[in-house]
């Protein structure tokens, strides 16, 4: 069964950086994932594809400020430079034959 | 610019039944397999379904297996959702989602059409 697990929340103060984590679950370790964020009562927004090689490709107009990065069965996304507009839940997901999957989703407060 | 717009959500009762649908524009629709996910009330994002470009590959969740049906017309550009047996648990807001070709995370989202399962 495939599982991604999340924090439920984060805070950081505005203009700092605050890196989210996303845990794959046993056995699936080198699978990539995707980000998404999702501000308050809008639809999610594509990030970014995250690939087990630790190269990531970003969605349209995503700024640099949004980075990922891994270690092990951990996928990470940072934000750097925050601003007010990034208080928003940010979820991550995998794919497999026959799933998808997104994590619980983490909720971001920028201070 | 690819737009992804939902409609047909609405009150139901349980039991009841309801089409969704999905008007994709600003890309060749034909080529891209899609996806159902959904978000109940507070809560994170469910996936629910999968149809390939050519509608020969469908995937389910198993929360929805049975009742729900994926499909499209590529003609139309339009990807669809028939939600029958309806629960007062299916609540939420429901997206239609593009994934990234030919296989992957969902690059392109509605802004989500809310359907509510009450008596």
């Amino acid at each position: 069964q495939l599982v991604l697990t999340q924090s439920p929340s984060a805070s950081a103060s505005l203009g700092a950086s605050v890196k989210l984590t996303c845990t794959l679950n046993s056995g699936h370790s080198t699978y990539a994932i995707a980000w998404h964020q999702q501000q308050p009562e809008k639809g999610p927004r594509y990030l970014m594809k995250f690939n087990s090689d630790g190269s990531y490709s970003k969605g349209d107009g995503i700024p640099d400020r949004f980075s990922a990065s891994s270690s092990g069965a951990e996928r990470y996304l940072t934000i750097s430079s925050l601003q007010s507009e990034d208080e928003a839940d940010y979820y991550c997901q995998t794919w497999g034959m026959g799933i998808r999957v997104f994590g619980g989703g983490t909720k971001l407060t920028v201070l | 610019e690819v737009q992804l717009v939902e409609s047909g959500g609405g009150l139901v009762q349980p039991g009841g039944s309801l089409r969704l649908s999905c008007a994709a524009s600003g890309f060749t629709f034909s080529t891209y397999s899609m996806n159902w996910v959904r978000q109940a009330p507070g809560k994170g994002l469910e996936w629910l379904s999968y149809i390939s470009y050519s509608s020969s590959t469908i995937y389910y969740a198993d929360s929805v297996k049975g009742r729900f049906t994926i499909s499209r017309d590529n003609a139309k550009n339009s990807l669809y959702l028939q939600m029958n047996s309806l629960r007062d648990e299916d609540t939420a807001v429901y997206f239609c989602a593009r994934e990234i070709s030919p296989y992957g995370p969902n690059d392109y989202w509605g802004q989500g059409t809310l359907v509510s399962v009450s008596s």
